[in-house]
């Protein structure tokens, strides 16, 4: 099992580019999250999902759009790129809700110019 | 407000040395505390689980134990392999569900 994968590993952007990042995960899970991670900010939830054809804003919502057509992937993506988007992003999936523990891809490093 | 807050932020011991990193929180009606592990990049690996006060649970030479205001990540006779930012979490109502809450972390280093 690969577990949860994102691509791609880098990325750099020109202020108001657009992108899409991808997550798979192959565990059968209900639940997927997207979160960024920032020096000195933790771990932040942007959007969620609790099952395909669902998603749910987080914490950190503006400037991002996310879709679940299928139950294995978990698409984020930014429209206009700003460069107070440059992060870590992080995908994530739980088997059901916040009570389960969370299975965490690699990451997404993305400048943004 | 529900607040979950790590300490200390960076601790750097000997190898063979042990210590405890420490996640307290501010949470009504805890639902689980988890712990990670998160190398440098890389995406946090979970470690436990913990459910109720009281509660302990080891892997090789880590033990999280929780109280009902705070838990405790031990590591016992740390390797420099044990060096990482090591992460809590506990998952808090938000919108009507529950979102995961996490601590800053402390980054822990392990000197041969």
């Amino acid at each position: 099992n690969a577990g949860v994968t994102q691509t791609p590993k880098f990325r750099v952007l020109k202020t108001g580019q657009s992108m899409t990042l991808l997550c798979a995960q192959d565990m059968n899970h209900e639940y997927m999250y997207w979160y960024r991670q920032d020096p000195g900010m933790g771990l932040r939830l942007i959007h969620y999902s609790v099952g395909e054809g669902t998603t749910a804003k987080g914490e950190v919502p503006d400037g991002y759009n996310v879709s679940r057509l299928k139950k294995q992937n978990f698409l984020l993506g930014l429209e206009s790129a700003a460069p107070s988007q440059t992060s870590v992003y992080f995908c994530a999936s739980s088997y059901r809700d916040y009570t389960n523990e969370q299975f965490f891809g690699p990451g997404t490093r993305l400048t943004v110019l | 407000e529900d607040q979950v807050t790590q300490s200390p932020e960076a601790l750097r011991l000997q190898e063979g040395e042990s210590s405890s990193l420490n996640c307290s929180y501010t949470v009504s009606g805890l639902r689980g505390l988890f712990w990670y592990r998160q190398d440098p990049g890389k995406g946090p690996e979970f470690l436990f689980t913990l459910y109720s006060a009281g509660e302990e649970k080891e892997k090789e030479r880590l033990k999280a134990t929780l109280t009902k205001k705070e838990s405790f990540l031990h590591i016992t006779a740390p390797k420099p392999e044990d060096s990482a930012t090591y992460l809590c979490a506990v998952p808090i109502a938000f919108q009507g569900a529950q979102k995961l809450v996490f601590g800053q972390g402390t980054r822990l280093t392990i000197n041969p």
